[in-house]
């Protein structure tokens, strides 16, 4: 066990709806990231809150959004969707003080989204 | 885009055997992480490397981070039907602003019996 919760373990909706995962760190970590899984792409970092601000972005799509709160919980917004979204998502903390070079970072168990 | 490639991309091998998996890139890392995953599960942190040269062990598990911080390796001896999995290398570039990693497609591993 991570200690690194995400929820929904599974969700199901269809194409055009809007859904939302939920993300709770390790406790005393600072920083949450977002990733995508699929089968052909591999695992594809989309995005990083730390201490509640946005600290850095990588191959999020505009219909997908994201916030960190007081608390340092973290939610994943995903709207309009397609079937091209269905994939694992994943949820990482770290404590975000490690410094430049070591990005240890601890995995949650995963949503899977199925579009249909 | 920056590209982090692992070899091969599947294994299987038969149980007592020892075999190593691959990590490479065109550009330097300053930090590199090793993750085992297991179907429907989040990947689990085994090692990480900052040091050229550095070489870890996690007993049947041997991690070499090569001397330019391009490229690692992943060696396992006896392996063990219990190390069947994905087996994910993961790098932090040098300048790279983000904290997100970059994650190489992975090496599916299975050791049968």
């Amino acid at each position: 066990d991570s200690g690194v919760t995400q929820t929904p373990k599974h969700l199901i909706t269809a194409t055009g709806q809007r859904v939302t995962l939920r993300c709770s760190p390790r406790s005393g970590d600072l920083s949450v990231y977002w990733y995508q899984q699929s089968l052909d792409q591999g695992l594809q970092f989309l995005i990083q809150y730390y201490n509640g601000e946005e600290r850095a972005k990588g191959n999020i799509l505009e219909r997908f959004s994201a916030q960190q709160f007081p608390d340092l919980h973290s939610e994943l917004n995903l709207s309009s969707l397609e079937l091209g979204d269905s994939a694992l998502y994943f949820c990482a903390s770290s404590d975000g003080t490690s410094g430049g070079s070591l990005y240890e970072q601890y995995f949650g168990p995963g949503t899977r989204l199925t579009v249909t | 885009t920056q590209l982090l490639e692992q070899s091969p991309q599947f294994l299987s091998i038969q149980e007592g055997e020892n075999l190593t998996v691959y990590c490479n890139s065109s550009s330097v890392f300053s930090s590199l992480q090793w993750y085992r995953q297991e179907p429907g599960e989040g990947p689990v942190l085994l090692v990480t490397v900052v040091t050229g040269g550095e070489v870890k062990k996690l007993k049947r598990l041997t991690f070499q981070f090569g001397d330019a911080r391009k490229d690692s390796s992943l060696h396992i001896t006896a392996a063990q039907p219990g190390d069947t999995g994905l087996y994910l290398c993961a790098g932090a570039y040098e300048g790279g602003g983000a904290d997100g990693l970059t994650f190489g497609k992975g090496t599916h591993l299975i050791i049968q019996p």
